[in-house]
């Protein structure tokens, strides 16, 4: 089961939108509503900020959201503030065997 | 607030294997499901492997099986995962990460670095 693939990087000013994308196949993103979002900050234990594609857990900011097209799921954050710098990764469940899988992760910049 | 509590560092030799824990701090380790990820020094994060405490059920990612153990006792609720045969390019944070129900993991542990060094 090969990473799903995501941008090495973003970056976006503050209270701009910036969009992450996250691909990978049939067997994965495009099979099963089954993907989450995870921020990230150094040295920190990721976060849940999206699941089930679209879905934002309690306390997270609605200016997370989730979507997906085919192979590809999305993040987008609008309203860009300085403590959105993070590593942002994408998960699937993956079907066969049961696996799961991660994206390569996307460093987010603010300037 | 939910925690899984993890056990310490470990540094290891080339060749031997390590076992970590992960305990939650509220409920028991069945309303779980609990996987192992694991993240090299500036890399990003890579799935280990998986177990359903209530069904004994474990799966993990091709690359490790073989070489991996995901278990779970239920009474000391902890969840453990060992690995064998170590090598330096297993040097890394292994998180557990806990689902309690959601297809995702709302709980994370703090982390266990683990190195191997001769």
């Amino acid at each position: 089961q090969s990473a799903l693939t995501q941008p090495a990087s973003v970056s976006g000013s503050p209270g701009q939108s910036i969009t992450i994308s996250c691909s990978g196949t049939p067997s994965d993103v495009g099979g099963y509503n089954l993907v989450s979002w995870y921020q990230q900050h150094p040295g920190k234990a990721p976060k849940l900020i999206i699941y089930e594609v679209t879905k934002r857990p309690s306390g997270i900011s609605n200016r997370f959201s989730g979507s997906k097209s085919g192979n590809t799921a999305s993040l987008t954050i609008s309203g860009l503030q300085a403590e959105d710098e993070a590593d942002y990764y994408c998960w699937s469940y993956g079907g066969s065997n049961s696996v799961e899988v991660f994206g390569g992760g996307t460093r987010l910049t603010v300037l | 607030q939910v925690q899984l509590l993890q056990s310490g560092a470990e540094v290891k030799k080339p060749g031997s294997s390590v076992k970590v824990s992960c305990k939650p701090s509220g409920g028991t380790i069945t309303g779980y499901t609990i996987s192992w990820v694991r993240q090299a020094p500036g890399q990003g994060l890579e799935w280990v492997g998986r177990i359903i405490p209530v069904l004994g059920i474990t799966h993990s990612a091709p690359r490790f099986q073989g070489r991996v153990t995901v278990s779970a006792d239920k009474s000391t609720n902890t969840a453990y995962m060992e690995l064998y045969s170590l090598r330096s390019e297993d040097t890394a944070v292994y998180f557990c990460a806990g689902d309690a129900g959601s297809g995702s993991y709302d709980y994370w542990g703090q982390g266990t670095l683990v190195t191997v060094s001769s």
